[in-house]
């Protein structure tokens, strides 16, 4: 079993959507967790951290489920340029090592 | 977050030949990673470049074949060795700083393609 796992999509929205991806991880130790986006041949790029709490930041909310091991990222109110992959990021076991799922694609169509 | 620059950012090698890569940092950080991205994969961390000392390597990577340096806070080198076409990919600098909880942040990248 992968130790982060997302669906890859591709989510095909229409502007204005609320869409919604989910990640699970196999290691119940995991301490921090995080969204990261990245764009069409650039660098993944830090979204938001997720906390145990939940954490909004405008359009983008996240939320962890210890007990379920998964977190999620919702979107509101889709934009265009949300088009892009985004990451769900675990650290994982071994020393401050994090751990990359493999992406889910977003595509926002007007 | 702090900016990372990477040079080269893309470059075309012949199979057998070496790259280095290099990656600054314009602040003083406390861990320096490498990573590979294949074409449609994700990332996969390389190694963790330590100041002073040996680079510590992740299962599948070895030494010889990516050498790292890291001779102070803000600058690190990878080399790709006697390069493959498999070798192919892009090649990512990331740093963490001294503050947040594991937060890290990457440079452009380097896209590297073995002929």
């Amino acid at each position: 079993r992968k130790e982060v796992e997302q669906d890859p999509g591709p989510f095909n929205v229409p502007e204005g959507a609320t869409v919604a991806f989910n990640c699970t991880y196999s290691n119940s130790a995991s301490q921090s967790f995080f969204w990261y986006r990245q764009d069409c041949r650039k660098e993944p790029k830090l979204l938001m951290s997720v906390y145990s709490s939940g954490n909004e930041d405008g359009r983008f909310t996240a939320q962890l489920n210890r007990a379920s091991q998964y977190i999620s990222l919702l979107i509101r109110d889709s934009k265009l340029s949300d088009s892009a992959t985004y990451l769900c990021v675990v650290k994982g076991t071994g020393f401050q090592k994090l751990v990359f799922g493999t992406g889910t694609r977003l595509l926002v169509s007007p | 977050s702090a900016v990372i620059s990477q040079k080269p950012s893309r470059d075309i090698c012949q199979r057998g030949t070496s790259l280095t890569i290099q990656c600054q940092v314009d602040s003083q950080v406390t861990m320096m990673f490498w990573y590979r991205q294949q074409p449609g994969q994700s990332l996969t961390l390389i190694a963790t470049a330590n100041q002073g000392s040996e680079a510590t390597y992740e299962s599948g990577f070895v030494i010889d074949k990516f050498p790292i340096s890291r001779p102070n806070l803000t600058f690190s080198t990878l080399t790709v060795s006697n390069m493959s076409p498999e070798d192919s990919s892009i090649y990512l600098c990331s740093v963490r700083g001294s503050g947040g909880i594991y937060e890290q942040y990457f440079g452009p990248g380097t896209r590297l393609t073995v002929t």
